[in-house]
């Protein structure tokens, strides 16, 4: 099993461009989430879906739109990249069976700068 | 909501020096704890979890009970090592059992 995997590993933007950051797992589980890293601050949820056609916004949404159209794949899409968005993002996936129990696999982070 | 609060970094000991990072939780019900490891460059990793009272979690000399009655989680070790150096985050559950909230991790630096 390759697990969580992310593509891009690095990414600089322009202001205003957009891009998709791309999440797959191939462990079949139902939920998967995208978090940010920021220094000091932590991992902060942004979105997360519990299957497919179903999301929902976590923590710090805005800039930000998901779809789950498949039960591997999770994009990111920021529509209009700000200064405020550099950060390194995480996608995560989990099986639902067994409640919050369960341990979150962490696909490797894309690097994103946004000048 | 639920939150962590963890020790701030860094921490910066010497080989075989005796490890804790402090890890407190506000939460309703029972959530589950969770410490996280993240080396240099890499994602994130699962060290240790414990999921009710009083349950000790433990993994690569790594111990850290959950303690409801001071609502804790602290994570010790008793000889560090250089190949500990990383970032480590506690995160506990959140109230639907799903999304993990995660404090703002502490850095270990160990040196030989």
């Amino acid at each position: 099993n390759a697990g969580v995997t992310q593509t891009p590993k690095f990414q600089v933007l322009k202001t205003g461009q957009s891009m998709t950051l791309q999440c797959a797992q191939d462990m079949n589980h139902e939920y998967m989430s995208w978090y940010r890293q920021d220094p000091g601050m932590g991992l902060r949820l942004i979105h997360y879906s519990v299957g497919a056609g179903i999301t929902d916004q976590g923590e710090v949404p805005n800039g930000y739109n998901v779809s789950r159209s498949t039960t591997e794949d999770f994009p990111l899409r920021l529509l209009s990249a700000a200064p405020s968005q550099t950060s390194v993002y995480f996608c995560a996936s989990t099986t639902l069976a067994g409640g919050p129990r369960n341990e979150q696999f962490f696909g490797p982070g894309t690097r994103l700068t946004v000048l | 909501g639920n939150s962590v609060t963890q020790m701030e970094g860094p921490v910066t000991l010497s080989e075989e020096a005796f490890l804790t990072i402090n890890c407190t939780y506000t939460a309703t019900g029972y959530p589950s704890l969770f410490w996280y490891v993240q080396y240099p460059g890499e994602g994130l990793q699962l060290l240790l979890k414990a999921t009710k009272a009083d349950d000790k979690g433990s993994n690569k000399g790594f111990e850290a009970t959950y303690r409801k009655e001071t609502t804790s989680f602290h994570l010790e070790k008793g000889s560090v090592q250089v190949s500990d150096s990383a970032v480590y985050f506690c995160a506990c559950s959140d109230q639907a059992g799903t999304a993990l909230i995660f404090g703002k991790g502490t850095t270990l630096s160990v040196s030989s």
